[in-house]
C-alpha cells in the first residue's frame, strides 16, 4: 500500500544546531506539503512543493527549508533550532489531478523539541 | 484575516446523540474544495469528508455529513450518533484553486474543535 512516512518520530535537540526532518511517500504525489501544529493555531504551512526542483514558502517558513531532489522526498531542515520551533511537524501529499478535489495524505507527525 | 474560522475550541456530547462542529470561511475564489479531518489523541490526521464549492448537495459519509451554506460561508460537521471513538480533535481546511492567488493546491487550517463524547 502506498503510504507517506516521517522519520524521526520524537526528536529532542539543542538551541541552534541543524536538524532535518524526513518525509517519503510512496504515493507518486506532485505535491508535498509541510505544516507544524500549535496549540490553538491549527496547522500552519511551512513550505511547499509541486514538483521536483519547485518549492515554496508558507505562513511559517522563517527558520526552515526544504529541497526536492526527486519525487518521493520532501526534506525539511530547521537551519539553526530555536525553542519557537518546539512543535509537532506535519508532512502531507496530495494528487495534482483536479485544483481542489483531492485530499492531502498526511504522514504521523514529528514532535521536535528544541532546549 | 482568518481563511478558516472554528469558534468551538471545545465541545462535550453524550454517546448515541448528535453534535454539529462549526466551521466558517472567508475566500473570494468561486472554486474551492472545504475538508474535514479527525485527529484522534494517538496524533494522527484522517480525513473524513469533502464538499465542492459547486457541489449541489451535502456531502455525507456514513455518520459523517457536511452541513454546506454556502450564502453564508459556513460547512458545518455533523457527526450523528457519536461513539466514544469519536473523541478527537477536528479540524476543518479548505482548498482555493486560483493559481494566481499563490495558495492553490494548498490546505488552509482552522484551529481545531476538540470533541469529547460521554458515556
Amino acid at each position: 500500500d502506498a503510504e507517506i512516512t516521517q522519520s524521526p518520530r520524537h526528536k529532542i535537540t539543542e538551541t541552534g544546531r541543524q536538524v532535518t526532518l524526513a518525509c517519503h511517500q510512496t504515493w507518486n504525489h506532485n505535491n508535498m506539503f509541510w505544516y507544524r501544529q500549535d496549540l490553538g493555531h491549527g496547522l500552519r504551512l511551512i513550505h511547499y512543493s509541486y514538483g521536483v526542483q519547485d518549492t515554496n514558502k508558507g505562513e511559517v517558513s522563517d527558520g526552515y527549508s526544504v529541497s526536492r531532489s526527486n519525487t518521493e522526498d520532501l526534506p525539511l531542515t530547521l537551519e539553526s533550532a530555536a525553542s519557537s520551533q518546539t512543535s509537532v511537524y506535519f508532512c502531507a501529499s496530495s494528487e495534482f489531478r483536479t485544483a481542489v478535489g483531492t485530499e492531502a495524505f498526511f504522514g504521523q507527525g514529528t514532535r521536535l523539541t528544541v532546549v | 484575516a482568518q481563511k478558516i474560522t472554528q469558534t468551538q475550541p471545545g465541545m462535550f456530547v453524550q454517546e448515541k446523540e448528535a453534535v454539529t462542529l462549526d466551521c466558517t470561511y472567508d475566500t473570494s475564489d468561486p472554486s474551492y474544495g472545504l475538508f474535514w479531518y479527525k485527529q484522534p489523541s494517538s496524533g494522527e490526521m484522517i480525513f473524513l469528508i469533502y464538499q465542492g464549492s459547486y457541489d449541489q448537495q451535502n456531502a455525507t459519509e456514513g455518520r459523517y455529513s457536511l452541513n454546506f451554506q454556502k450564502a453564508r460561508k459556513s460547512a458545518n460537521l455533523v457527526i450523528s450518533a457519536s461513539q466514544l471513538g469519536d473523541s478527537a480533535m477536528y479540524f476543518c481546511a479548505m482548498r482555493e484553486a486560483t493559481i494566481s492567488s499563490g495558495s492553490a493546491r494548498q490546505l488552509t487550517f482552522g484551529s481545531g474543535t476538540q470533541l469529547t463524547v460521554l458515556p
